[in-house]
This record gives structure tokens, sequence and C-alpha cells, in this order.
């Protein structure tokens, strides 16, 4: 059984940084490209970042670039997103999702990290 | 970035109806849609790929179609678990978009 489970979210001050991570389980993590969604409260999901299984190929939601870096350990089984100069806007739930295949649609997710940025 | 709308954004429904929502991209996109279903407290299930390809484990009262703008996903008889939030996604292009969402409620 496929299993996600990320940790790391919390409050943290506008300008500030937190570092998310999701452990993967019950599937080949190093074949699978991985993303990052989120959804702020209330709202609806948005997409934030994916990296190739190898980590050769990395995407952005603009709004982040050059904020977060999405990264991997496949010897770890583990996703990061490493969020600098966080914003009031990145306040959400992160899931960390599984792609399906090579396919940019999403067949696993975790249960989220909250991420709270407010002073 | 391509835009994704859905319609309705909110509907109410019975047990036993037959339910329609439709998601609009602002250009073409083959049939690169994925649709999901979200309740609440909870993160996303993904019921339909490729516009119409049933996920494993998905009840066949759900169907996708649809392809480039125009997309459906139809419950041909709704259940009481089915009351939550649809989500459609495009992955044609990056940035993968979602659409707003439409929550469906009971009647």
């Amino acid at each position: 059984e496929v299993q996600l489970a990320e940790s790391g979210g919390g409050l943290v001050q506008p300008g500030g940084c937190l570092r998310l991570s999701c452990a993967a389980s019950g599937f080949s993590f190093s074949s699978n490209w991985m993303s990052w969604v989120r959804q702020a409260p209330g709202k609806g999901l948005e997409w934030v970042a994916s990296i190739k299984y190898d980590g050769s190929v990395i995407h952005y939601l603009d709004s982040v670039k050059g904020r977060f870096t999405i990264s991997r350990d496949n010897a770890k089984n583990s996703l990061y997103l490493q969020m600098n100069s966080l914003r009031a806007d990145d306040t959400a739930l992160y899931y960390c999702a599984k792609l399906l295949g090579t396919v940019t649609t999403y067949d696993s997710w975790g249960q989220g990290t909250l991420v709270t940025v407010s002073s | 970035d391509i835009q994704l709308t859905q319609s309705p954004s909110f509907l109410s429904a019975s047990v036993g109806d037959r339910v329609t929502i439709t998601c609009r991209a602002s250009q073409g996109i083959n049939n690169y849609l994925a649709w999901y279903q979200q309740k609440a407290g909870k993160a996303p299930k993904l019921l339909i790929h490729t516009a119409s390809i049933l996920q494993t484990g998905v009840p066949s009262r759900f169907s996708g179609s649809g392809s480039e703008t125009e997309f459906t996903l139809t419950i041909t008889s709704l259940q009481p678990e089915d009351f939550a939030t649809y989500y459609c996604q495009q992955r044609n292009l990056y940035p993968v978009t979602f659409g707003p969402g439409t929550k469906v409620e009971i009647k």
C-alpha cells in the first residue's frame, strides 16, 4: 500500500523559512516523479513543484520560483520542500503527491502538513 | 497558463440522481485531464485520468468524457458517499492547473 507522510509544517513569520518532508513507502520511490500540491484554507488545489525520479528535471509554480526548492533523497525514500522568504499567501496545507507513472496526474496523496505564515 | 473553469460551482442533488459537472479549458489540452474527489478534511482522490480512464478501484458510476477544451464528469446514480467537492486538473502544459471545484451537496 502506498503511504505518503508529510511533516515539517508549522507557524512561521513572514520572511521566514521551513523545510517540509515527505516519507514514502509501499512503492518504488526512486522510479516515480513526485510533486507538492497545496491548498489554502477553504480554497482549491494549487500545484507547487514537481521533480523527476532521478532529480534531473524540476518544475516550479512561478510564484514560488527562487523561494522554494524541491529535492529528494531516493536512498531515504524522502521528498523535501525547502521554503524560504515565506509570505502570507503561502499559508496552506501542503500535500506530497505521487504521479501516476510518467503522467502528471496524482494517484496517491499524503494527508498534508499545514504551513501558516503570520506575524 | 491554462485556465480551467468548472460549472456549476455548487450543485444540490439527491441520492440516485444523475449528476454532470463540466470543466472547460482556456486552450486545447488534448485529453490530458483528470478528475479528483475531495471530502472535507481529506486528501483528494483520483477518479479519472486522461479524460475517460477510470482509476483502479473507482466505482463504475463515475465516468468522464471530452477532449481539447470541454470535459464532463458524470455520476450516474449519486450515492451518499459521493457528496464531496470535485476538481478537474490539466497536465497538457506546466504549470499544472486545477479547476476551482464543484461542491456536490445533499438536497
